[in-house]
């Protein structure tokens, strides 16, 4: 069975940093693409960004609203993804899940974490 | 970068038929994929590839195309088709991904 699950989440102030970890199992961790999507409360879904597998050059593509500040990586040998978030602000306030495209350049998404909390304020 | 477009909401009675637009300059171009979100949960896939169901959806939901407006098509809808419904599609160069605002649909 396919899992995701985020942690790392809770409260931060603004300007800080946080990193986020999705633990994966169940699949070929190697082989997949993984992305980090965004939700603030009672909001809209919001794409963060990707990173792609190593053998596509385990390359990295962000959202304007977080290139520079926030950055994906990945440890194949641990099934994990990570996002590192830097000088955060009260706007990246949201519920962060991790998700597995079902195939490298598919673009589709079937598997979701639940999600970790982040909450930005002083 | 491109945006999706998504009316707010729609409202129907058990057994009608809903249908919920996504417009945006990515169609017809790039596949439009739809995500069901209800409250406190993690989206689950219900269309990909414009109009390819998952294995375990429901046959109710099937998605078309026309032109820059896809569309997820929920016939004979029921109480539990009650979320939020994201339509989601990358850009050309494979380097972004982007979803619509969302329709919450309230089965009256």
């Amino acid at each position: 069975e396919v899992q995701l699950v985020e942690s790392g989440g809770g409260l931060v102030q603004p300007g800080r940093s946080l990193t986020l970890s999705c633990i994966t199992s169940g699949f070929t961790f190697g082989d997949h693409s993984l992305t980090w999507v965004r939700q603030a409360p009672g909001r809209g879904l919001q794409w963060v960004g990707f990173i792609r597998t190593k053998g596509h050059g385990g390359t990295t593509e962000y959202d304007a609203s977080v290139k520079g500040r926030f950055t994906i990586s990945r440890d194949d040998s641990k099934s994990v993804a990570y996002l590192q978030m830097n000088s955060l602000k009260t706007e990246d306030t949201a519920l962060y899940y991790c998700a597995r495209e079902d195939y490298y350049g598919s673009g589709s998404y079937p598997f979701w974490g639940q999600g970790t909390l982040v909450t930005v304020s002083s | 970068s491109y945006e999706l477009t998504q009316p707010p909401s729609v409202s129907l009675s058990p057994g009608q038929t809903a249908r919920i637009t996504c417009s945006g300059d990515a169609f017809p171009h790039q596949f439009a994929y739809w995500y069901q979100q209800k409250p406190g949960q993690a989206p689950v896939l219900v269309i990909y590839k414009d109009s390819v169901r998952p294995s375990g959806i429901p046959e109710r939901f099937s998605g078309s195309t026309s032109g820059t407006t896809v569309t997820l098509i929920i016939s004979e809808v029921q109480a539990e088709d009650e979320a939020d419904y994201y339509c989601q599609s990358g850009d050309t160069s494979g380097t972004s991904v982007v979803f619509g605002g969302g329709t919450k649909v309230t089965v009256l």
